[in-house]
């Protein structure tokens, strides 16, 4: 079975803190995609990570990608409250019309 | 660069009356585009791919006579929700692919359906 699970799903720390959310998915995929969802808005890109070994970083985050172990991480360093949000990861189905399985989203609270 | 557009933003609705939903890639051809439907709390619930001039694949479960999707150019497609009732209530997101290696998908902003 095709699966996405991201871990946690629920997360509420202080600002200032590091944390990291993790991404395992259970198919063969070399893609893996980032997205910010802000409540009752659509999806922002965040990442898009294409190859094993891809780290890339916008500001206060930072995503990689380990296709071996089929695992993404998005890492929030130094968290502010302004990265409260939901997040989604999505992994691109080989021969699939181009279709992404996407995690459930972890929600993230940043308290002042 | 790749901006999507989605009209309505939001639509309230008598039941049993149709409500279409449009989708454009404003500034990239789009050679597929997706429609999402997602609850409250939960994630996205892909409902079709639509490639342009072909028929749309609808996901299991979902009713494709319900669900009209119209993809007539490499710029703009349509969601209608037909006889909508108040279980089609929802957060319909569309988005476009790119046609590039990096096969990235661009959201549209939503259009939030309410059927009374």
């Amino acid at each position: 079975e095709l699966k996405v699970e991201q871990n946690p799903l629920f997360l509420s720390m202080q600002e200032g803190k590091n944390y990291t959310i993790y991404c395992n998915y259970s198919t063969t995929s070399d893609r893996l995609y980032w997205y910010r969802q802000d409540p009752g808005k659509s999806l922002e890109s965040l990442f898009v990570l294409l190859s094993n070994g891809a780290v890339k970083q916008e500001g206060r985050l930072m995503a990689s990608l380990d296709t071996k172990a089929r695992l993404s991480t998005l890492h929030i360093t130094a968290a502010v409250h302004d990265l409260s949000a939901t997040y989604f990861c999505a992994v691109d189905i080989p021969d699939s019309n181009y279709q992404l399985i996407w995690g459930a989203g972890t929600k993230l609270i940043i308290k002042p | 660069g790749a901006v999507v557009s989605q009209h309505p933003s939001w639509v309230i609705c008598k039941s049993g009356t149709s409500v279409k939903i449009e989708c454009r890639s404003l500034d990239f051809q789009a050679t597929t585009m997706f429609w999402y439907r997602q609850f409250p709390k939960q994630s996205l619930m892909l409902m079709a791919t639509s490639n342009e001039g072909s028929k749309a694949t609808y996901e299991q479960g979902v009713e494709k006579d319900k669900f009209l999707i119209n993809h007539a150019s490499l710029t703009l497609s349509t969601l209608t929700v037909t006889s909508a009732h108040p279980e089609d209530s929802s957060f319909y997101i569309c988005s476009a692919r790119q046609g590039n290696t990096y096969n990235e998908q661009f959201f549209g902003p939503g259009t939030r359906l309410t059927v009374l």
